[in-house]
């Protein structure tokens, strides 16, 4: 079965603290994104990766950075985490290349609800 | 650029009511659609996609339609259960399936 897995489900961290989300996934995905979900807001794109060593920005990429050294894992990085960043964080990939079934669709984790104090 | 609009909740039902949560789309070309379903606690499941205009997806008893002329995709389901208690995102991908939008999601409660 096909797998995208976070490595914390909650986490709680204090303000200024460099905070590490971590995503892996095992279905030889090429394109990997990170997502916060907030009420009222939906999901809201942060950083996404077409390839290893790749990133992109999203929509709300302040405060935030990735690290993609590998193609399996994606890290999302706070570099100084403050209370407006208490959020749930969701991991997704997708494939890039043909196919009628697997193309266009994206595999989420679980997620991380973070919590900054 | 590309965008969903869906029904803002929360929307509570009573169990074997019929549902319906309107979705529409602003995109360039010819997009992918999909509705994805969150149960508490967990992250996004795929429930159900079309990827050309006039496909209807359907799983679990719920359907959607892309269509084209309106740039809807409505999600429905004729009778309800407490079960289906989720939240639902609407969302679109573009043509090379490597950008997806979501739309805010809408919240759903069935009563007994």
């Amino acid at each position: 079965d096909v797998k995208v897995t976070q490595s914390s489900r909650y986490l709680v961290k204090r303000t200024g603290e460099k905070v590490f989300l971590e995503c892996v996934q095992d279905m030889d995905h090429e394109n990997m994104f990170w997502y916060r979900q907030d009420p009222g807001l939906g999901l809201r794109l942060i950083y996404f990766s077409y390839d290893v060593k790749m990133k992109e920005k999203g929509d709300i990429p302040e405060g935030y950075s990735v690290s993609r050294e590998k193609k399996e894992r994606f890290s999302l990085i706070l570099e100084s985490a403050s209370t407006n960043q208490t959020s749930m964080y969701l991991c997704a990939s997708s494939s890039r290349y043909l196919s009628t079934h697997v193309k266009e669709k994206l595999f989420f984790g679980s997620g991380t609800q973070l919590s900054v104090l | 650029g590309d965008s969903v609009t869906q029904m803002e909740g929360p929307v509570t039902l009573s169990e074997e009511a019929f549902l319906t949560i309107n979705c529409t789309y602003t995109a360039t070309g010819y997009p992918s659609l999909f509705w994805y379903v969150q149960y508490p606690g967990e992250g996004l499941q795929l429930l159900l996609k079309a990827t050309k205009a006039d496909d209807k997806g359907s799983n679990k008893g719920f359907e959607a339609t892309y269509r084209k002329e309106t740039t809807s995709f409505h999600l429905e389901k004729g009778s309800v259960q407490v079960s289906d208690s989720a939240v639902y995102f609407c969302a679109l991908s573009d043509r090379h399936g490597n950008q997806f939008y979501f739309g805010t999601g809408t919240s759903l409660t069935v009563i007994p």
